[in-house]
């Protein structure tokens, strides 16, 4: 069975503060997707990245990155200069190769302080 | 391109009443899901469809709870009859078939609150 722990329930910050959103999964399969997901205040749910698990490049996409280790099973997000509307849930995911479940963590709810 | 589109935002009802939800996935996606979130056990997968065809339910609760999928361009989740703990967001996501890592996308999700 699959398993993300996010171990960080609730995370405050000041606004243009970095912050580090923690990942954990485990899984036995050899091949596996990694997904996050942005749920703001008004509630939806909004891809924000996915990695194969075959492929551990970094990723920035302007003030958002992501870390993937395999040898730690983490895949961390990284937001530089926090803003306010960064404000939301956080969820990291897995999928299996092959199924369609994807395996959610509990999230973590990261508030930025002006 | 249109997202996932999810109806009512909002809905409150007394319980013992039929509660049904309705999405429209994207547009050339095969996949189709139904998803409910709370805060005790987060988000969970009730069931999803492929090309229409239900796949897997064995997330769905109890007989209370059905699903269909009449066409690619429409599914509905229905309870019959509702009670207090089915209070909810009811999230329906879609995804294309192809390379794995595709991702799923969410609606807005409908909250769901039974009296």
């Amino acid at each position: 069975a699959q398993k993300v722990t996010q171990a960080q329930t609730e995370i405050s910050v000041v606004e243009k503060e970095d912050v580090t959103l923690d990942c954990v999964y485990e899984t036995r399969d050899t091949t596996y997707y990694l997904f996050w997901y942005k749920q703001p205040p008004s509630g939806e749910l909004v891809f924000l990245i996915r990695r194969n698990s075959f492929d551990e490049q970094n990723e920035i996409s302007g003030r958002y990155s992501w870390n993937f280790q395999k040898s730690t099973s983490s895949f961390n997000f990284t937001i530089t200069a926090s803003q306010v509307v960064d404000s939301a849930v956080y969820f990291c995911a897995v999928r299996r190769q092959g199924a369609q479940k994807l395996v959610f963590g509990q999230g973590t709810r990261l508030t930025i302080n002006p | 391109d249109a997202g996932v589109i999810q109806s009512p935002r909002h809905e409150v009802t007394e319980m013992g009443q039929e509660v049904t939800l309705r999405c429209k996935p994207i547009s050339g996606h095969d996949y189709l899901f139904w998803y409910r979130q709370t805060m005790m056990r987060g988000l969970e997968l009730l069931i999803y469809f492929n090309n229409n065809v239900p796949i897997d339910d064995s997330g769905m609760p109890e007989d209370r709870f059905s699903a269909k999928m009449p066409n690619a361009s429409f599914s509905t989740l229905k309870i019959q009859p509702s009670e207090p703990r089915d209070s909810a967001v009811y999230f329906c996501a879609s995804r294309r078939q192809g390379d794995g890592n595709q991702p799923q996308h969410f609606g807005d999700g409908t909250r769901l609150s039974i009296l």
